[in-house]
């Protein structure tokens, strides 16, 4: 089964700061990827999702970027942080066809 | 009508007793579900997939009722380990967003 591995599981960035996500995923070839945001009590938000290396969809038009330089590594990025940028910061990943989606243990983001 | 809908609960419901709760989905295309579990502060996880002919893994029940458009979670005898987020998933390939649509989710609370 496939394994998901995100870090940091917590990080405070100041307002204009950078950001960089990181995200593997081992125990499956060629997944889909992909980046949520979920702010305190609310419901997930799709940032951004891949289907191959160099392949991005934005969902939301935002000061984040995602990346994926392999095929089992998706980053997201941001060159200025803002204060809306805090949320909880989820990868996943899924299979082909309906398979479900997996998840990582999130980053919890608070900027300050 | 929103294309994934849930009743955001909270649902306050004594221990031991059977709970369930729907979720309803407008696109009639729809082709997979599936039910996760959130705790608080923690990442979705896969609860069960829904199958056609319905599908029971222990205490849990899922049922999809396609001439009507929904899916729905069953729990017996919960417990108060069962309190958590219960969200559904839709996937409708060839839907934007790689097809996958979450609702906001269902607040169970077990009370002693």
């Amino acid at each position: 089964s496939q394994t998901i591995h995100q870090w940091p599981a917590t990080l405070v960035q100041p307002v204009g700061s950078p950001l960089s996500l990181e995200c593997t995923v081992e125990g499956t070839s060629n997944p889909n990827l992909y980046w949520y945001r979920q702010a305190a009590g609310r419901g997930l938000q799709l940032l951004f999702y891949s289907v191959g290396i160099g392949q991005i969809s934005s969902e939301v038009p935002q000061n984040l970027s995602a990346s994926r330089p392999q095929d089992r590594q998706f980053i997201l990025s941001s060159k200025k942080l803002l204060l809306s940028d805090s949320g909880f910061y989820l990868c996943a990943s899924r299979g082909q066809g309906s398979s479900p989606l997996h998840f990582g243990n999130g980053t919890r983001l608070t900027v300050t | 009508r929103k294309e994934v809908e849930q009743d955001p609960g909270p649902f306050n419901v004594p221990e031991g007793a059977t709970v369930a709760f729907n979720c309803t989905y407008s696109n009639s295309a729809s082709q997979s579900f599936f039910w996760y579990r959130q705790d608080c502060r923690k990442e979705p996880k896969l609860l069960m997939s829904v199958y056609s002919s319905g599908n029971e893994d222990g205490r849990f029940t899922a049922q999809l009722n396609r001439a009507s458009q929904y899916i729905s979670l069953l729990i017996r005898d919960s417990k108060l380990s069962d309190s958590a987020t219960y969200l559904c998933v839709v996937n409708r390939p060839g839907g934007g967003a790689d097809g996958l649509t979450f609702g906001k989710g269902t607040h169970l609370i077990i009370q002693p």
